[in-house]
């Protein structure tokens, strides 16, 4: 049983369009987030989800929205894709969120090429 | 503006020796600290952490050493094992009222030699 899971695991696109990576805990866990790998490999957050509330949003551009439907699932939609935009995308969970001595627990990643 | 530093993009061991894998931190309010290891096309997985009260932490082979001052922390793995080959990433976070923010360093690549 996959902890965290995403898909799709490669996603091909051009430029312009619209697509979505979705991700689902089975963890029980209360906070989602979502992470970026860049080109310089560095792990950035993106954004965090406690109980369906967004309660981290790190300066991303609005073409980017996260949608929790329950705190399970946590999707990320990205309109008029761009060239920057391609990168790893990681989804992870952790329990609470918001105690001390947490981990991330990871999805194994979607791969976005836009060409 | 690397909060998280791995200064070392890579490291080779030979099998049963110790590796030593190094990242310094700039923000004195991080408080809490992770290391994960990744294999290609898997996510990273957690390994172990340090929080800012202790100056050590072991478990089994891995001992994560935690210098406040100096703003280091060092994972020490012994002894070395080709499985051991991935990629490390130093995690940190500070106090939040509300939520996490684990800042990663770029990490380290161990290859572990037979």
């Amino acid at each position: 049983d996959t902890a965290v899971s995403q898909t799709p695991k490669y996603l091909v696109t051009q430029m312009g369009n619209d697509k979505s990576i979705k991700c689902e805990q089975n963890l029980g866990h209360d906070t989602m987030y979502w992470y970026k790998q860049d080109s310089k490999k560095f792990l950035k957050i993106m954004f965090s989800y406690n109980n369906k509330e967004l309660i981290i949003n790190e300066t991303v551009p609005n073409r980017f929205s996260p949608k929790s439907p329950d705190k399970a699932h946590l999707n990320l939609h990205i309109n008029s894709l761009e060239l920057g935009d391609s990168a790893v995308y990681f989804c992870a969970s952790s329990l609470k969120g918001r105690q001390l001595n947490e981990k991330l627990f990871f999805g194994s990643g979607t791969q976005l090429s836009v060409l | 503006d690397q909060q998280v530093k791995q200064n070392s993009p890579s490291l080779s061991v030979q099998e049963g020796r110790i590796s030593i894998l190094n990242c310094d931190y700039t923000n004195s309010m991080f408080d809490y600290f992770l290391w994960y290891k990744k294999y290609p096309a898997e996510g990273p997985t957690f390994l172990i952490s340090i929080s800012s009260i202790k100056d050590k932490n072991e478990d089994g082979r891995f001992t994560v050493f935690l210098n406040k001052s100096a703003k280091h922390l060092s994972l020490h793995i012994v002894p070395s094992q080709p499985g051991d080959s991935a990629v490390y990433f130093c995690a940190a976070s500070a106090p939040r009222n509300y939520g996490q923010n684990f800042v990663f360093g770029p990490g380290t690549r161990l290859s572990v030699l037979p």
